[in-house]
């Protein structure tokens, strides 16, 4: 059963552009909503994550927006990169027992042209 | 200071052998998870260690994968007659306890002919 669904699988951008990926997640105990960023034989490195009681949340150029009646979050980076090329994973948990279990999207690969 | 460090960084092995996959935490992070990620795949969950217990091990597939953490730091995963289907890059990642952020080692891939 796949917990968390990740859209699209690929993604081109210019430089400059905006790109926008999705996620939507089945169970409603979750209650943290992390994005990771993957190089190549690299591990996955925290990007920006939200917790339920908040709609948006922005770093830098990295925005999560949150819909928690719809089950469904967004990861935009603003003014794409080709340094952002990357794969990108959301990812959600339940934060009990001291312990952080992520379950994780299935990923996007981004790709920012010049 | 260093980050987490997995060894070996790639490993090929028959099947049927048994393998030991090796993770150095950073160094006061008492929380330990292993994910294993097939290609083209999110990692998925394994076992977390708080200190030397494994506080959930729901994500071992079967009683060929184990792991250790004898002393509270290096932990140790051990799959046991080794099959292609466990063919996959292996990663570690540690946390403090109270914190969400968990840090990533760059995993160990392993290949089982």
């Amino acid at each position: 059963q796949q917990q968390v669904k990740q859209s699209p699988q690929s993604l081109i951008v210019q430089k400059g552009g905006i790109s926008i990926i999705n996620c939507a997640y089945e169970n409603t105990a979750f209650d943290y909503f992390p994005w990771y960023q993957q190089f190549p034989g690299k591990g996955p490195a925290l990007l920006i994550a939200i917790r339920p009681d908040v709609s948006e949340k922005k770093e830098g150029r990295f925005t999560i927006s949150f819909n928690k009646s719809a089950k469904q979050f967004s990861l935009h980076i603003m003014d794409s990169q080709p340094g952002d090329s990357a794969t990108y994973f959301c990812a959600a948990s339940l934060l009990t027992g001291g312990g952080n279990k992520l379950t994780f999207g299935t990923g996007t690969q981004l790709k920012v042209e010049l | 200071g260093a980050g987490v460090s997995q060894t070996p960084s790639n490993k090929v092995t028959e099947k049927g052998k048994y393998v030991e996959l090796r993770c150095d935490p950073i160094s006061g992070h008492t929380a330990l998870y292993w994910y294993r990620q097939s290609l083209g795949q999110g990692p998925e969950f394994l076992i977390y260690f708080q200190g030397t217990g494994a506080a959930d091990d729901s994500g071992l597939p079967n009683d060929r994968f184990f792991a250790v953490r004898p002393e509270g730091s290096v932990s140790t995963l051990k799959i046991q007659r080794t099959e292609r289907g466990d063919s996959a890059v292996y990663l570690c990642a540690s946390s403090v306890v109270g914190s969400d952020t968990q840090y990533f080692g760059p995993g160990t891939r392993l290949t089982v002919l």
